[in-house]
């Protein structure tokens, strides 16, 4: 199975400040027949399901903020907050759907206000 | 609009079976592979399997954790998804959530469930 690996664990931040996390696979999520990264991005907030963000590793889900941004190809992903607001206050996860027989998540990074 | 609603947990002793089952609206329900994602107390998201769409064979693929265990199945005509998990494990306590992409044709899950709690124990 491909692991994703998340840094840092957790961060806290100060509002308006930028925020930038990364994820890691073991092993490419590019595939090359359309040039695509399989890799999305969510937000978990406490007491709800996740929430898509990004998509094709860059792509922003219909609704989310433009201050959400994903970024990275191959195997080094970064999910960027350019102005962390109060209700960014999540965890975040990394996923791959490029193995689709064995789809995995990051182990998450928490997200506070400092 | 797009919805998914999960039941079925409930407190279960190890070793004993569980049916959980997700209920779709709002979309139609047999174009689309399920997926099924559960998260242990205060720990992370981990995927659990899917269900392809009739047009795939309506066949199912599952994460190594639960292989053997578990089984998918579904019920286009009542817009239902079923996960059968049987030899519960204490481990296998968690809140487990059915969830799709609205594409079609990614892995990227767009609609998720409020998800319902599974607790395994004596």
């Amino acid at each position: 199975d491909i692991v994703m690996t998340q840094s840092p664990d957790s961060l806290a931040l100060s509002l308006g400040e930028r925020a930038t996390i990364n994820c890691k696979s073991s092993q490419s999520v590019l595939y090359s027949s359309n040039n695509k990264n399989y890799l999305a991005w969510y937000q978990q907030k406490p007491g709800q399901p996740p929430k898509l963000l990004i998509y094709w590793a860059s792509t922003r889900e219909s609704g989310v903020p433009d201050r959400f941004s994903g970024s990275g190809s191959g195997t080094d992903f970064t999910l960027t907050i350019s102005s962390l607001q109060a209700e960014d206050v999540a965890v975040y996860y990394c996923q791959q759907y490029y193995d689709n027989l064995a789809l995995t998540f990051g182990g998450g990074t928490k997200v506070e206000i400092k | 609009e797009e919805q998914l609603v999960e039941s079925g947990g409930g407190l279960v002793q190890p070793g004993r079976s569980l049916r959980l089952s997700c209920t779709a609206s709002g979309f139609t329900f047999g174009d689309y592979a399920i997926s099924w994602v559960r998260q242990a107390p205060g720990k992370g998201l981990e995927w659990i399997g899917f269900i392809r769409s009739k047009a795939y064979g309506r066949t199912t693929e599952y994460a190594a954790s639960v292989k053997g265990r578990f089984t998918l199945s579904r019920d286009d005509s009542k817009y239902i998804a079923y996960l059968q998990m049987n030899s519960l494990k204490t481990e296998d306590t968690a809140v487990y959530y059915c969830t799709y992409d609205t594409s079609g044709y990614n892995y990227a899950f767009d609609v998720w469930g409020q998800g319902t709690m599974v607790a395994v124990s004596s």
